[in-house]
């Protein structure tokens, strides 16, 4: 069954700390893409990776980075620099990265308390 | 840069009734896609309009992009519940290696 999952679906951590959401597919989708999405905001680009071991920063970096080590996966991980990081997490990924069609995953919702 | 601009942000009908969004581009688009979010859930791609005037139907649903390829709308005519949602517009980013998204427009429809 092909598609894009995240995990967790919630995430509750604790102000200060390094946080990893998980983004795999196995739609042998060339571009990975995270979002974030606060209410009334849309969906703000985070980073996004046209192929593997290279990325690109997107409208909203600052406090976050990622990896893309292999081609199914694209972890995101919300620092402690991040002044706001409590919000919905959406990965999506496309054919490639020529702003093709894409496919989000379900979202994991991050609290940080 | 290039900004998507959707409007209206919200929008509360009864049953029945008739709603439209629209999306305007600060920049020519090759193409405008559109995209469907349900409560809780995430978005999901509905359509593709790529011609200059084209006009696309999904059962109640009609899209069309504008003449000069800078404007859409989505129109869905007599609503249901099952239409509840935020629509999005997106469009490629300048470098087209990304789509830009509009805000969104939320829809609320009462029974």
């Amino acid at each position: 069954d092909g598609g894009i999952t995240q995990s967790p679906k919630y995430l509750f951590r604790k102000e200060g700390q390094n946080v990893t959401l998980s983004c795999e597919q196995n739609l042998n989708h060339d571009a990975m893409y995270w979002y974030r999405q606060d209410p009334g905001q849309g969906l703000r680009l985070i980073y996004y990776s046209q192929i593997v071991n290279d990325f690109q920063k997107g409208d909203i970096a600052e406090g976050y980075s990622v990896s893309r080590e292999k081609k199914e996966s694209f972890p995101l991980t919300v620092t402690s620099a991040q002044k706001n990081p409590t919000a919905f997490y959406l990965c999506a990924s496309s054919i490639s990265g020529f702003a093709d069609t894409q496919y989000f995953g379900p979202g994991t919702r991050l609290t940080v308390l | 840069g290039q900004q998507v601009m959707q409007i209206p942000q919200y929008q509360h009908v009864q049953e029945g009734e008739d709603f439209t969004t629209y999306c305007n581009s600060s920049t020519t688009l090759s193409n405008i896609q559109w995209y469907k979010q349900r409560p809780g859930g995430h978005p999901v791609f509905l359509i593709q309009l790529v011609k200059s005037g084209e006009v696309k139907k999904q059962k109640r649903l009609t899209f069309q992009f504008g003449e000069a390829k800078k404007n859409s709308s989505l129109h869905i005519t007599a609503t249901q519940t099952t239409d509840v949602g935020t629509y999005f517009c997106a469009g490629p980013s300048s470098g087209y290696s990304t789509l830009t998204f509009g805000k969104g427009t939320m829809l609320l429809v009462s029974p």
